[in-house]
């Protein structure tokens, strides 16, 4: 069993609807929790950065933590053609100086018009 | 303006031979990484420096090397061991504990 779980997709939503990205986690060491969105041949982009349980708005964007279900989301409001991506989930412990990440697989999602 | 670079954007390696793939930072950062990113793999950790002169290996290290002389840079070799190199490698870098990282554009490796 992988440490991180995220369903691949491809997820495809009509433009305005909201969209619910998620993924599970085994380790319950991990304690910081981030999403990134991944343009097809691009680098990564960090999006949302969460370290309690609860939610986290940016503008179009909350990131849900529930760490006694060891479960995260990301919501997208009123979703747009240009948030067609991969959407990456990453968590690391709280252990050491090294900030080694796990990630997701990633979960491709398309906004049609 | 402050990023990281990557280059270069496409590589190509002939059987048997050695490629360097360059990445440089001017966040003034600490920590670099390099991961390599599979269809339906995610990203996996191949190497990870904290400080000039120092690095550990990550997950499949195997076939790989890297040197961290400048704080800026941080290269990757991968080497004729590496049987199947073909994949998007990518490299971040971060300030460490507590923080989070930022990756740079990519390079793509191909083999001939």
């Amino acid at each position: 069993q992988k440490e991180v779980e995220q369903d691949p997709g491809p997820l495809s939503v009509p433009e305005g609807a909201i969209v619910s990205l998620n993924c599970t986690y085994s380790n319950s060491a991990f304690q910081y929790f981030m999403w990134y969105r991944q343009y097809s041949r691009k680098g990564p982009e960090l999006l949302m950065y969460t370290y309690s349980s609860g939610n986290k708005e940016d503008g179009r964007f909350t990131a849900q933590v529930d760490k006694s279900s060891k479960y995260i989301s990301l919501f997208i409001r009123d979703s747009q053609p240009s948030d067609s991506a991969t959407y990456l989930c990453a968590m690391r412990s709280d252990t050491g100086t090294a900030s080694k990440l796990t990630f997701g697989t990633g979960t491709r999602l398309q906004v049609t018009l | 303006d402050g990023g990281i670079t990557q280059s270069p954007k496409y590589l190509f390696r002939k059987e048997g031979q050695n490629v360097t793939l360059s990445c440089e930072q001017n966040l003034n950062h600490d920590a670099m990484y390099w991961y390599r990113q599979d269809p339906g793999q995610g990203l996996r950790l191949i190497y990870y420096s904290q400080i000039v002169n120092d690095f550990q290996k990550g997950d499949i290290a195997e076939g790989y090397s890297v040197s961290r002389e400048k704080k800026e840079s941080f290269p990757l070799t991968v080497t004729s061991a590496q049987k199947n190199p073909t994949a998007f490698y990518l490299c971040a870098s971060g300030t460490g504990s507590r923080e989070t990282q930022y990756f740079g554009p990519g390079t793509r490796l191909l083999v001939l």
